[in-house]
């Protein structure tokens, strides 16, 4: 089975603050993502990883960064949170080449205030 | 520009009967789509997927049906029961890491 894992499952943050979110997969996938989920918008991708080290940017990357050192392990940055980075964030990995399901973690809720 | 549509924000449907969630794409190089499912607390979980090179995929009680012309998806399950209430996500992928999800149906099945 693969486990898709994420540091917190909640958060609270002051505006201003640098916040990070780990996200850690047990299952050797390549690929790596960074979304974030807002009531009627849906799923939107914030970035994306092929691989260690390598990042592309997705529809909404605008107040964040990300870093990949080890397959394993791809964190998404805040450098300086704001309000309306409030939002449910969620991380998924997948197989380089497989078209198919993407694995998600259980996501974090971060609240900025 | 959402891409991929789900234009009812929520379904509710009695135990035992039919439930119909629908999807609707603008991007005609997508050809392959998918439905997830999200429980409060939990993140999305993989339900079915199709190609665009066929137009019904079977799973149990999941059916998904593409009508590559509308471009135009459902899911329908059958029959419904109550531990399939949840939220819905249809995604979209034109074949490489560039996938679209719409922003969801949430269904509740009442016993």
């Amino acid at each position: 089975d693969v486990k898709v894992t994420q540091s917190s499952r909640y958060l609270v943050k002051r505006t201003g603050e640098k916040v990070f979110l780990e996200c850690v997969q047990d299952m050797d996938h390549e690929n790596m993502f960074w979304y974030r989920q807002d009531p009627g918008l849906g799923l939107r991708l914030i970035y994306f990883s092929y691989d260690v080290k390598m990042k592309e940017k997705g529809d909404i990357p605008e107040g964040y960064s990300v870093s990949r050192e080890k397959k394993e392990r791809f964190s998404l940055i805040l450098e300086s949170a704001s309000t309306n980075q409030t939002s449910m964030y969620l991380c998924a990995s997948r197989l380089a080449g497989a078209l198919d399901t993407q694995y998600f973690g259980p996501g974090t809720r971060l609240t900025v205030l | 520009d959402q891409q991929v549509k789900q234009n009812s924000p929520s379904l509710s449907v009695q135990e035992g009967r039919i439930s119909i969630l629908n999807c609707d794409y603008t991007n005609s190089m997508f050809d392959y789509f998918l439905w997830y499912k999200k429980y409060p607390a939990e993140g999305p979980t993989f339900l079915i997927s199709i190609s665009s090179i066929k137009d019904k995929n079977e799973d149990g009680r999941f059916t998904v049906f593409l009508n590559k012309s509308a471009k135009h998806l459902s899911l329908h399950i059958v029959p419904s029961q109550p531990g399939d209430s949840a939220v819905y996500f249809c995604a979209a992928s034109a074949g490489n890491n560039d996938m679209r999800f719409g922003a969801g149906t949430r269904l509740t099945v009442k016993p």
